[in-house]
C-alpha cells in the first residue's frame, strides 16, 4: 500500500519562529489533508489540498502532487500551535476512501 | 466543532468484557470511518461504511465489528478486551465517501 512520510519526527520552536513541515507519499493522489492533533487528543482538520497552494491565517500549505509531497508551513508560531501534525492520503478502492496516515511531527513551541 | 459526534468520552473497563461506541455523522456525510490510534501504531484504519453497507477494512480484529444504521449513525463493538487494547477510538464521516475526512472527538479507551 502507500507509504506516507513525515518529517522532521520533533520540533521544538521558541515562540515567534517559523517551522516547515514535509509530508511525501510514495504513489499518486488525488488529495491530501493535514491535520492537528491538539493535547486533548482532539483531530483538527487544517487543509485539504489535493494541489497547490493554500493558506488560512499564518498557516499554509503547498501540495506538489507530480512530485508526491506536501510541506505546512507554521508562521510566527504560538504555544497553543503545540501538538501533533499530521499529513493523511487516500488509499482508494471502488468507493472506499480510507486515509493513511503519517507518523507526524511533534511540534512543541515554547514561550 | 467538527460536527462528528462520538460517545462515550472516555471509558474505562476491565480486561475480558465488551464495550459499544457510538459515532453520529456530520449532517448529510454517507460515508462513516472507525480509526484505533493506539501509542505503538499509531492511527490505523479499521472499518468503513457507507450509507448502511460495509465499503472497506482494515485492521480489525475479529473480535471488534461494527455497523450503520438506518439513520447513518454506526457503532463499534468491541468484545473480550484485552489490556492491548487501550486506544483512542476515533469515527470519521465524509460526503460519499469522497472528499474532505472530519474526525469526532474520539472515544478514549482504557482497559485494565
Amino acid at each position: 500500500g502507500i507509504q506516507v512520510e513525515q518529517s522532521p519526527p520533533d520540533l521544538i520552536l521558541q515562540e515567534g519562529a517559523n517551522s516547515t513541515l514535509r509530508c511525501n507519499f510514495s504513489d499518486s493522489v488525488n488529495n491530501l489533508q493535514w491535520f492537528h492533533q491538539n493535547p486533548w487528543g482532539q483531530l483538527i482538520n487544517l487543509f485539504y489540498i489535493p494541489s497547490g497552494t493554500k493558506q488560512n491565517g499564518r498557516l499554509s500549505a503547498t501540495t506538489v502532487a507530480t512530485e508526491r509531497y506536501s510541506l505546512l508551513y507554521i508562521s510566527s508560531s504560538q504555544t497553543t500551535d503545540s501538538g501533533v501534525y499530521f499529513c493523511a492520503v487516500p488509499v482508494s478502492s471502488g468507493s472506499a476512501r480510507q486515509l493513511t496516515f503519517g507518523s507526524g511531527t511533534q511540534l512543541t513551541v515554547l514561550p | 466543532d467538527s460536527g462528528v459526534t462520538q460517545t462515550p468520552k472516555h471509558l474505562i473497563t476491565a480486561t475480558g468484557q465488551r464495550v459499544t461506541l457510538r459515532c453520529s455523522p456530520r449532517s448529510g456525510d454517507l460515508s462513516v470511518y472507525w480509526y484505533q490510534q493506539s501509542l505503538d501504531q499509531g492511527l490505523q484504519f479499521l472499518i468503513q461504511y457507507y450509507n448502511g453497507e460495509e465499503r472497506a477494512k482494515g485492521n480489525i480484529l475479529e473480535r471488534f465489528s461494527a455497523q450503520q444504521f438506518p439513520d447513518l449513525h454506526s457503532e463499534l463493538n468491541l468484545s473480550s478486551l484485552e489490556l492491548g487494547d487501550s486506544a483512542l477510538y476515533f469515527c470519521a464521516s465524509s460526503t460519499r465517501g469522497e472528499g474532505e475526512a472530519f474526525f469526532g472527538q474520539g472515544t478514549r479507551l482504557t482497559v485494565v
